[in-house]
């Protein structure tokens, strides 16, 4: 079974610029969570999905930052226009049930850089 | 203060150590618990999840303090394979993990 994809592995732009970061997750994951993690701080919560609708995105930092999850599948994070201080890596999670114990698959992550 | 504190490390330690690690987390209605692994580089992976009653999986063995907001993980016999960065994750009634700074581990052959 694939596990949770991000694309792209690696982005560097600059700031001001545009950048999508894109997250498949398991096929039949309902539930599916954006954290970021900033170099030298810990992994943060940013937002997450039961199927195509928000549930909670207490964690996102302000309004450049946009999530959508169209038909409750493959999810979309857009910055714009990015700023020095959104560079870290970008972790997409997704687990079938959201209560408990239930376990988040993470994906390998998308590594912003933004000059 | 953080929702989650550990001790960064660096542990080294020579192959066949027992080594254990703390966390403490701030708060009280914190539900779940679990320790996952992550390699350099890569993504955060489960290791074990932290029952009330403390948990052991082979080699691994987790306890949890509700009372003193505690959570520990022993590593026996330690392997080369166990270098990694461990971090301490907690969950409240939402969905939402709060991740600790994690602790890093290098076993030394």
């Amino acid at each position: 079974e694939a596990g949770v994809t991000q694309f792209p592995s690696h982005s560097v732009i600059e700031k001001g610029q545009t950048v999508t970061l894109r997250c498949d997750p398991i096929s039949g994951h309902d539930n599916l969570y954006w954290y970021r993690r900033v170099m030298g701080k810990e992994i943060k919560f940013l937002l997450h999905f039961v199927k195509e609708s928000k549930q909670d995105e207490s964690g996102m930092p302000n309004n450049r930052f946009l999530a959508e999850r169209t038909g409750g599948t493959y999810s979309t994070l857009k910055v714009q226009p990015a700023e020095l201080e959104d560079s870290g890596v970008y972790f997409c999670a997704s687990s079938w049930l959201s209560g408990g114990y239930n376990e988040q698959f993470f994906g390998p992550g998308t590594r912003l850089t933004v000059l | 203060r953080k929702e989650v504190e550990q001790d960064p490390g660096p542990f080294n330690v020579p192959e066949g150590a027992t080594v254990a690690f703390n966390c403490t987390y701030s708060n009280s209605a914190s539900q779940s618990f679990f320790w996952y692994r992550q390699d350099c580089r890569k993504e955060p992976k489960l290791l074990m999840s932290v029952y009330s009653s403390g948990n052991e999986d082979g080699r691994f063995t987790a306890q949890l303090n509700r009372a003193s907001q505690y959570i520990s993980l022993l590593i026996r016999d330690s392997k080369l394979s166990d270098s990694a960065t461990y971090l301490c994750v907690v969950k409240r009634a939402g969905n939402q993990f709060y991740f600790g700074t994690g602790t890093s581990l290098t076993v030394i052959p």
